[in-house]
């Protein structure tokens, strides 16, 4: 398997566009996790999917951002309008199971100017 | 949203010591795991502590869980320059939700 598939890698947008970020879990993986990195505040869990449903939306920062998962191989992070404040490193991360490894993807580094 | 407070935040020290690497939360959480992340990747998972009170030991690292679940600690012996990275724990709640720790960052010098 080649493992969690974020793309794009890296994403340079200017403020109040929209961006997509997408995540192909692990093949036959239940749980899909997005995460977002900074320096200041961590590794910090935005949205937790269950067997394609959220199931737990409360991290994620406002209501310009939304994240879908219309199946179970396929995830969606969209911020729109984007601002600077949402520059970070966006991780998706997919685990089948309970008390098991979560794998994460590379993730994508996203700059808002 | 699970706090849990990674101590300390940054560590440097020289190589061949002893370190420690406390997580600590309010919640009890069903197990906890241990991650470690290098630059440009994402975090790799070192081991999964379930039962209250449990020792796992990986070569040279050491993990204890809580009794009460709500704190571990991770234990490096004799650190070497490839135990350098960010260090995470995560807390695996009832909801099977995984929110991770603040992060230690380690730098052993050679």
């Amino acid at each position: 398997d080649a493992g969690v598939i974020q793309s794009p890698r890296h994403e340079v947008t200017e403020m109040g566009q929209e961006v997509t970020l997408r995540c192909k879990p692990i093949s036959g993986h239940n749980s899909l996790f997005w995460y977002r990195q900074t320096m200041m505040r961590g590794l910090e869990l935005l949205i937790y999917f269950n067997n394609n449903v959220p199931i737990d939306d409360s991290g994620m920062p406002e209501d310009r951002f939304s994240a879908k998962m219309p199946n179970a191989s396929f995830s969606t992070l969209k911020i729109q309008p984007s601002e600077p404040r949402d520059s970070a490193v966006y991780f998706c991360a997919s685990r089948l199971g309970v008390n098991t490894e979560a794998f994460f993807g590379q993730g994508t580094r996203l700059t808002v100017v | 949203t699970q706090l849990l407070e990674q101590s300390p935040q940054f560590l440097s020290i020289q190589e061949g010591e002893n370190l420690t690497v406390y997580c600590n939360s309010s919640s009890v959480f069903s197990s906890l795991q241990w991650y470690r992340q290098e630059p440009g990747e994402g975090p790799v998972l070192l081991v999964t502590v379930v039962t209250g009170g449990e020792v796992k030991k990986l070569k040279r690292l050491t993990f204890q869980f809580g009794d009460a679940r709500k704190d571990s600690s991770l234990h490096i012996t004799a650190a070497q320059p490839g135990d350098t990275g960010l260090y995470l724990c995560a807390g695996l709640t009832g909801a099977n939700n995984l929110f991770f720790g603040t992060g230690t960052r380690l730098t052993v010098i050679p």
